[in-house]
């Protein structure tokens, strides 16, 4: 099946830097998200793009939506200890359901 | 926005045991899905579950293996059957409250180790 590679597939970063990640797919989607999964938790949505090109930021986060409609990126502003977690991204196709990247596991330090 | 809860959080079985899963939200929703997530594994859906219908299972998945119960609006289960190691995985249950993936919620996760 359908399959998004993220990368990198963990970072460790020191607060108050910049993080950077993306998702690249083989086939085109329509709809690209990104959400984030903290221990002992189910994923929460953190941004969702609808419109190539589309550029959304929410809070110290901003994603785009690829042109070519197989890629997307996330990036995370200042990161702050409470960033700890899994980054996601997820895309939707013609078909009604997701498909998840591989996941960026992100470690903070002081 | 929904709020869901999964029982049991965590379980661990002996292979060749069943172990079903309850998933129950705070309001009704149409649209439920059950998702597993391997180890250290990205998610994957297992099925789709709407009440009033047979549930829809994706490719590698099957009824026998995974059945699924919708008995009404706000509550589901997936029993995971005859288990073996490789079903250890945190199986999570999710709706769609709106019909578009913004109004798409996840469960906390079951976490199932099978010895």
């Amino acid at each position: 099946g359908q399959q998004l590679n993220q990368s990198p597939q963990s970072m460790f970063i020191q607060e108050g830097e910049d993080v950077s990640m993306n998702c690249t797919s083989s086939s085109i989607f329509n709809t690209w998200l990104w959400y984030k999964q903290e221990p002992g938790e189910g994923p929460v949505l953190l941004i969702a793009l609808y419109k190539a090109g589309e550029l959304t930021s929410n809070g110290r986060l901003t994603a785009q939506f690829g042109i070519t409609r197989k890629d997307s990126f996330l990036n995370i502003s200042a990161s702050i200890p409470s960033d700890v977690g899994i980054y996601f991204c997820a895309g939707s196709g013609t078909a009604s359901k997701l498909t998840f990247g591989t996941g960026t596991r992100l470690q903070v330090t002081l | 926005s929904a709020v869901i809860s999964q029982k049991p959080s965590r379980d661990i079985c002996q292979r060749g045991t069943s172990l079903t899963i309850q998933c129950q939200v705070d309001s009704q929703v149409t649209m439920m899905f059950w998702y597993r997530q391997q180890p250290g594994q990205s998610l994957t859906l297992i099925a789709t579950a709407n009440q009033g219908s047979e549930a829809t299972y994706e490719s590698g998945f099957v009824i026998d293996k995974f059945p699924i119960s919708r008995p009404n609006l706000t509550f589901s289960t997936l029993t995971v059957s005859n288990m073996s190691p490789e079903d250890s995985s945190i199986y999570l249950c999710s709706v769609n409250t709106g019909g578009g993936w913004e109004t798409q919620y996840f469960g906390p996760g079951t976490r199932l180790l099978v010895l």
